[in-house]
């Protein structure tokens, strides 16, 4: 069964550092996300991703966050200057269109120290 | 905007027995889906079941049902013959039907449920 894959499943960084975080989506899927679940908290939308260009983000997608989708299939999130609230466990996810549900990958867990 | 509400933080139940987990949401939206998502220990996020809001039929998948009432913007799950393997915590999540490329899900704060054997 197709799905999801994220890498790496963990990393560890300093504060200040630039991170990039890497999706496999679903390959005929064409909406991508981004999640952040700080830990005992919900997760939290991030971003999307639609016809290579972000369809909406939310207020903590700030400017030291980007996304992009550089080969048509790999889509990265990218954290320029991490701070230690960054720390969170971070899913990419892809759907097949707007009204079909969207698959999650296995995360990637952030730690800024 | 939409908000959802996951009211209980953890329930617990015997393996076999059935439990039901609830939620609530706000929304002015007309058109829109429901869904619960699983988080195991292994942290994955896998999706239990989903619901069209206009259809009426409450959705069902193996021992894992809802009840939908669209007026009270309730939607509780339902898990039959709970297994061990049911012990995550579950994310109660909304999603409007949107005629743009936006279909983002808004998620309640989630119910730990421990399956005991």
């Amino acid at each position: 069964e197709p799905e999801v894959t994220q890498t790496p499943s963990h990393q560890v960084t300093q504060m200040g550092q630039e991170v990039i975080l890497r999706c496999v989506p679903i390959s005929n899927h064409l909406y991508f996300y981004w999640y952040r679940q700080i830990l005992g908290q919900k997760v939290e939308f991030l971003v999307s991703f639609y016809n290579n260009e972000i369809s909406e983000k939310s207020e903590i997608f700030d400017d030291q966050f980007s996304v992009e989708r550089p080969d048509g299939s790999n889509f990265t999130l990218k954290i320029r200057s991490t701070k230690l609230e960054d720390s969170a466990m971070y899913f990419c996810a892809s759907s097949l269109g707007q009204i079909y549900e969207a698959f999650f990958g296995q995360g990637t867990r952030l730690t800024v120290v | 905007a939409q908000t959802v509400t996951q009211s209980q933080p953890e329930m617990s139940v015997q393996e076999a027995e059935t439990v039901t987990l609830s939620c609530t949401y706000d929304t002015s939206e007309n058109n829109y889906y429901l869904f619960w998502y699983k988080q195991p220990p292994s942290r994955q996020m896998i999706l239990v079941i989903r619901q069209e809001a206009y259809k009426q039929q409450n959705a069902t998948e193996n021992r894992f049902s809802v009840n939908f009432q669209k007026a009270a913007k309730s939607f509780s799950l339902k898990i039959s013959d709970s297994q061990l393997g049911d012990t995550a915590m579950y994310f109660c999540a909304f999603m409007k039907r949107a005629t743009g490329a936006n279909s983002k899900l808004t998620f309640g704060k989630g119910i730990t449920l421990s399956v005991r054997p």
